[in-house]
């Protein structure tokens, strides 16, 4: 069955880094484009990124462009979200997602469907001083 | 960005009656809504995209509606197990952006 599994969340202070991974089995990975989408504590889902099928195109949240990035390796079924310049505002669970689109035989521009069929339990990024 | 508004953000409802939560966007988004279900301390599950297509796994006492910038999301029968959050979110524009969030809970 589909299984997303996140790993690489931690407690780290302002202004550091940190790395996310996201595994992948259960399905066809290179023809999925995935998703970041996280929850702070008791709130709400926040889209954060994704990264198309191929790794081609990437699209982010404003509050986290030009300090997230989304990339993939897929002959290691892996999807990455390099974090930096952390704010304590992005303490939260980071969950990644499959795109619905199976990209598989399409020739077309749109790679993906943008909604979530599948998600990981979760990683908790917490960032305090 | 759009702005999805939930109402209401709590509903409580018994078992086996009908329950109706709402989505409003602040911009028509063409049908290009979905929902989700998340139970606590468990990730969301896709119920609904495209407003009205059923994901695989929900029985059909759940049904969507909608068009233009309102959406309803309908339980004909809650059932114990649908006690639970529910979130809309829109993919016609980027970013892609939820609603807040309504809790069904047990009256």
């Amino acid at each position: 069955q589909v299984q997303l599994v996140e790993s690489g969340g931690g407690v780290v202070q302002p202004g550091r880094s940190l790395r996310l991974s996201c595994a992948a089995s259960g399905f066809a990975f290179n023809y999925y484009g995935i998703h970041w989408v996280r929850q702070a504590p008791g709130k709400g889902l926040q889209w954060v990124a994704v990264i198309s099928y191929d790794g081609n195109a990437q699209y982010y949240e404003d509050s986290v462009k030009g300090r997230f990035t989304i990339s993939r390796d897929n002959s290691k079924i892996l999807v990455y979200l390099q974090m930096d310049s952390l704010r304590v505002e992005d303490t939260a669970i980071y969950y990644c997602a499959k795109d619905f689109f199976n990209t598989q035989g399409y020739s077309g521009k749109n790679h993906l469907r943008n909604f979530f069929d599948q998600w990981g339990q979760g990683s908790l990024v917490t960032v305090s001083s | 960005e759009i702005l999805m508004t939930q109402s209401p953000v709590t509903l409580s409802v018994s078992p086996g009656e009908r329950a109706t939560l709402s989505c409003r966007a602040s911009e028509s988004v063409n049908n290009k809504v979905a929902w989700y279900q998340q139970k606590p301390g468990q990730a969301p599950r896709l119920l609904m995209y495209d407003a009205s297509n059923r994901a695989s796994g929900f029985p059909a006492r759940f049904s969507g509606s909608g068009s233009g910038t309102e959406y309803t999301l309908t339980i004909s029968s809650l059932q114990s197990e649908d006690f639970a959050l529910y979130y809309c979110q829109q993919y016609n524009k980027w970013p892609l952006t939820f609603g807040g969030g309504a809790k069904v809970e047990i009256k």
